[in-house]
């Protein structure tokens, strides 16, 4: 079965910090993986997906995002964090068998402190 | 219009009552999706439709559950006899055509509350 964690509930990081929201994933096979934002009372807003090729993906608002085969990992990372990007990230992978369905995390809240 | 649109944005309801929410995707999208989200739960896929079929409804719940398509565009989610565990927000979203590389274009949701 595919399947996405976000292990941490809330990250908490001051601006101008680096920021890391983590995700594995478990999947047979290659994964497509995806990272989602959802601010309050919004929709999820796509930032990055990984399909093949480079294993550092660049998205939306200067996020950016690491495959790591060997970890089965896909965390989101931005270089300098800004209060604007408070929100809820989702990690989510496509089905491989049935890739008409996206399997999601359980979302992590950020909270960027000025 | 640019974005996926849906309709109530909120919706309040009694236990046992029909309800109705609707789904307009992005304009030349063929893929559409329902999605649920309960609080504190990231999304939870219902139903898939491409074009006017539902390709994949294994995400329903249970038979109070429907979804339709008609015309290939604009999709209404129905619950019949609703039940106090249905309180979720709906997501709608959208993709050009379904495939496996492509990201999809989500709504804003219908938060429904059955009291």
């Amino acid at each position: 079965a595919q399947s996405v964690a976000q292990p941490e509930d809330q990250v908490n990081v001051a601006e101008g910090n680096p920021l890391t929201v983590k995700c594995t994933y478990s999947v047979s096979g290659n994964p497509y993986l995806f990272w989602y934002v959802q601010y309050p009372n919004r929709g999820l807003q796509f930032l990055l997906k990984y399909i093949t090729g480079d294993n550092l993906v660049k998205g939306s608002y200067g996020f950016e995002a690491e495959f790591n085969k060997s970890q089965t990992s896909f965390h989101l990372k931005k270089p300098s964090a800004l209060v604007s990007d408070s929100a809820l990230y989702f990690c989510a992978v496509r089905g491989l068998y049935n890739f008409n369905k996206f399997y999601f995390g359980s979302g992590t809240k950020l909270n960027v402190k000025p | 219009g640019a974005g996926v649109s849906q309709t109530p944005s909120n919706k309040v309801t009694e236990k046992g009552k029909y309800v109705e929410l609707r789904c307009d995707p992005i304009s030349g999208h063929t893929a559409l999706y329902w999605y649920r989200q309960s609080l504190g739960q990231g999304p939870e896929f219902l139903i898939y439709f491409q074009g006017t079929g539902a390709a994949d409804d294994s995400g329903l719940p249970n038979d109070r559950f429907f979804a339709v398509r008609p015309e290939g565009s604009v999709s209404t989610l129905k619950i019949q006899r609703t039940e106090r565990g249905d309180s979720a927000v709906y997501l709608c979203a959208s993709s050009l055509t379904g495939e496996i590389t492509g990201e999809l274009f989500f709504g804003e949701g219908s938060r429904l509350t059955v009291l």
